[in-house]
């Protein structure tokens, strides 16, 4: 079975500051990871993926993204906050080889300062 | 361009009725979900299908039904057997079945239901 936890439900960052979005996983096989964003009465848009080759995944729109197996996380993060980035911001686990598909958080509500 | 279409953007329904929702892809993809979305519950899957004239339940599929008779169709009945209808109902498709690796998915831009 998998499961995926979004650490926090909201997150308020200064406009040019750095973002941190927390996400643990737990999975029993290999898994994929993925961060989706939705902007409001939006579909999702996939910003990374993580898929067992390197373990710091680059995105869209500067975002990245680390897998720790240690520590079960993949976090997302961005150096410089702009007030586009405010959305809302989906973790998402897949187990490759598994037959439980998406497993989704339950999102991260990200609040930009000006 | 390719993409995912979900019509109506927005659709209102009075109790007792049903509803039909549109969702159309051109991705030639294989897979197709139906996820709903209530605020701070983040996507409960309801429907999916691997191919054509198959589907399976997901974690919520009482109270609606769907079918897929064409590749890339994947239209979802909510009936007035569901409870609680009104929510935000995404569709998303994904170039490999479900138990494939990857499983990345692409979404559609969502319908918005409410129920008077």
């Amino acid at each position: 079975a998998q499961s995926v936890t979004q650490l926090d439900s909201h997150v308020s960052v200064s406009e040019g500051t750095p973002v941190l979005l927390r996400c643990n996983y737990s999975s029993s096989y290999s898994p994929s990871l993925f961060w989706y964003v939705q902007h409001p009465n939006k579909g999702l848009q996939l910003l990374l993926k993580y898929t067992s080759a390197a373990t710091l995944v680059k995105g869209i729109n500067g975002f990245e993204a680390e897998f720790k197996k240690s520590e079960t996380s993949f976090h997302l993060t961005k150096p410089s906050a702009h007030m586009s980035d405010a959305a809302e911001y989906f973790c998402v686990v897949s187990e490759i080889g598994g037959a439980d598909g998406l497993t989704f958080g339950k999102g991260t509500h990200l609040i930009i300062q000006p | 361009d390719g993409g995912i279409t979900q019509s109506p953007k927005y659709l209102f329904r009075k109790e007792g009725q049903n509803v039909t929702l549109s969702c159309e892809q051109n991705l030639n993809h294989d897979a197709m979900y139906w996820y709903r979305q209530d605020p701070g519950q983040g996507l409960r899957l309801i429907y999916y299908s691997q191919i054509v004239n198959d589907f399976q339940k997901g974690d919520i599929a009482e109270g609606y039904s769907v079918s897929r008779e064409k590749k890339e169709s994947f239209p979802l009945t909510v009936t007035s057997a569901q409870k609680n209808p009104t929510a935000f109902y995404l569709c998303a498709s994904s170039p490999r079945g479900v138990q494939r690796v990857y499983n990345e998915q692409f979404f559609g831009p969502g319908t918005r239901l409410t129920v008077l």
